[in-house]
């Protein structure tokens, strides 16, 4: 299994320009999860999904928007990229007791 | 959201036990402790998991006290590779089922040779 993977790795954007931030995991999770981490900063959840179809709000939503067509991709999209958006993304999945999370995408946005 | 507190920093001797302390007054009876550590930049990892008894697996052990406001995570036979920042979580569960994780600053553990 190739576990949690995501893409682009690296990516500078503009203010304004939109990109979508794609994840995708293997394992048949139904449970998954974005997560954005500030410099010296914890994690914080910005969207989750229980399953294909179903997504819900985390702790920081504003600017993000998310969909679920699929068990596997659960893509993020920023519309319009602004400068608070400056940071490292994380996707995880989740089985029972256990999140696995991706490698991370760093954004700047300038 | 219960809150967790913990150093920001600690150091550890290499093949040396490395106990990490939380605070986490403010748990509730049905929330669990969890703590994932990150290495360098990449995503974090679970580690291990408890709601009041202690717990081992094959990466630590868990101390959680009688009152359940704090808890210690035990790295028995700490390596160079464990120096991580180590975070302790209260997990929430939502309405919907699923769970939330409230990550702190964590810990930055250095385990010195």
């Amino acid at each position: 299994n190739a576990g949690v993977t995501q893409t682009p790795k690296f990516r500078i954007l503009k203010i304004g320009q939109s990109m979508t931030l794609q994840c995708t995991q293997d394992m048949n999770h139904n449970y998954m999860y974005w997560y954005r981490q500030d410099p010296g900063m914890g994690l914080k959840l910005i969207y989750y999904s229980v399953g294909a179809g179903i997504t819900d709000k985390g702790e920081v939503p504003n600017g993000y928007n998310v969909s679920r067509s699929t068990t596997e991709d659960f893509p993020l999209r920023l519309e319009l990229a602004a400068p608070s958006q400056t940071s490292v993304y994380f996707c995880a999945s989740r089985f029972r007791n256990e999140q696995f999370f991706g490698p991370g995408t760093r954004l700047t946005v300038l | 959201d219960a809150k967790t507190t913990q150093p920001p920093s600690m150091d550890c001797a290499e093949g040396r036990a490395a106990n990490l302390p939380c605070n986490h007054s403010t748990i509730s009876g049905n929330e669990y402790v969890y703590w994932y550590r990150q290495i360098h930049s990449q995503g974090p990892q679970y580690i291990i998991h408890g709601l009041k008894n202690n717990e081992t697996n094959e990466m630590a052990s868990l101390i959680i006290t009688e009152d359940r406001k704090s808890s210690t995570l035990i790295l028995p036979h700490a390596t160079l590779r464990d120096t991580a920042v180590y975070y302790c979580i209260v997990r929430v569960v939502t309405q919907g089922g699923s769970e939330k994780l409230v990550f702190g600053k964590g810990t930055k553990l250095t385990v010195n040779p």
